[in-house]
């Protein structure tokens, strides 16, 4: 079973430059949920999408930021006119169809290392 | 606002040590809580989730408490072995089904030979 992928796993812009990052979740899964990791700092949850619906984005920043899990393909996290402060590990998980209490875990991929210079 | 705090300060044991782990949560109860392991430039690993009304789950050498009372969950690891050194986060989420997670910051584990 492949688990959840991301890419690109490093990811380098100059300041002002768009950064788009991808996610494809478990196969079956279709909660998408992607979060932010700043050096010293625990893991922040940023927006969680179904297959093309945007559940709760309450912890994207208003602007720049924006999320999307097409019916095909990967789900996006873009961010538009990256500054320094948005270097971050960002991390995308994904869980399955509801079925009760067990299924209650997310699975995280290996996460997009962000730096922008 | 949900408030997850872990011990900031690395955890240092002896190969062979029972390590625990502390995790507590403020101004909410939690449907459940989960810890998971992250090695440096990984994502996270998930270990255990315990609910609500469980008091104590546990997998192979791994134990998990949950104290609704003291607002508080432990996370032991029984005959700890070097491979077990990483940063352990513990995570919450009020509702249990789709729910987005509330992260601590993690405790680091060093176990030495």
């Amino acid at each position: 079973n492949a688990g959840v992928m991301q890419n690109p796993r490093h990811l380098v812009r100059r300041r002002g430059q768009e950064a788009r990052l991808r996610c494809s979740p478990v196969k079956g899964h279709s909660h998408v949920y992607w979060y932010r990791q700043l050096p010293e700092e625990g893991l922040k949850f940023m927006v969680y999408l179904q297959k093309e619906n945007i559940i709760d984005e309450s912890g994207m920043p208003k602007e720049r930021f924006s999320a999307e899990f097409p019916k095909e393909g990967p789900s996006i996290l873009r961010i538009q006119q990256v500054v320094r402060g948005d270097s971050a590990a960002y991390f995308c998980a994904s869980s399955p169809p509801w079925q009760g209490a067990s299924t209650d875990t997310q699975y995280f991929g290996p996460g997009t290392r962000l730096t922008v210079l | 606002s949900q408030k997850i705090e872990q011990n900031s300060e690395a955890l240092n044991i002896q190969e062979g040590k029972t390590a625990t782990l502390t995790c507590n949560y403020t101004n909410y109860s939690p449907a459940y809580l989960q810890w998971y392991r992250q090695d440096p430039g990984r994502g996270p690993v998930f270990l255990l989730l315990i609910r609500e009304n469980e008091k104590e789950k546990r997998k192979e050498r791994l134990k998990v408490t949950f104290d609704t009372t003291l607002k508080q969950s432990l996370f032991h690891i029984t005959a700890s072995q070097p491979a077990d050194s990483a940063t352990y986060l513990c995570a919450s989420s009020k509702d249990s089904g789709y729910s987005t997670l509330t992260f601590g910051k993690g405790t680091m584990l060093l176990v030495s030979p």
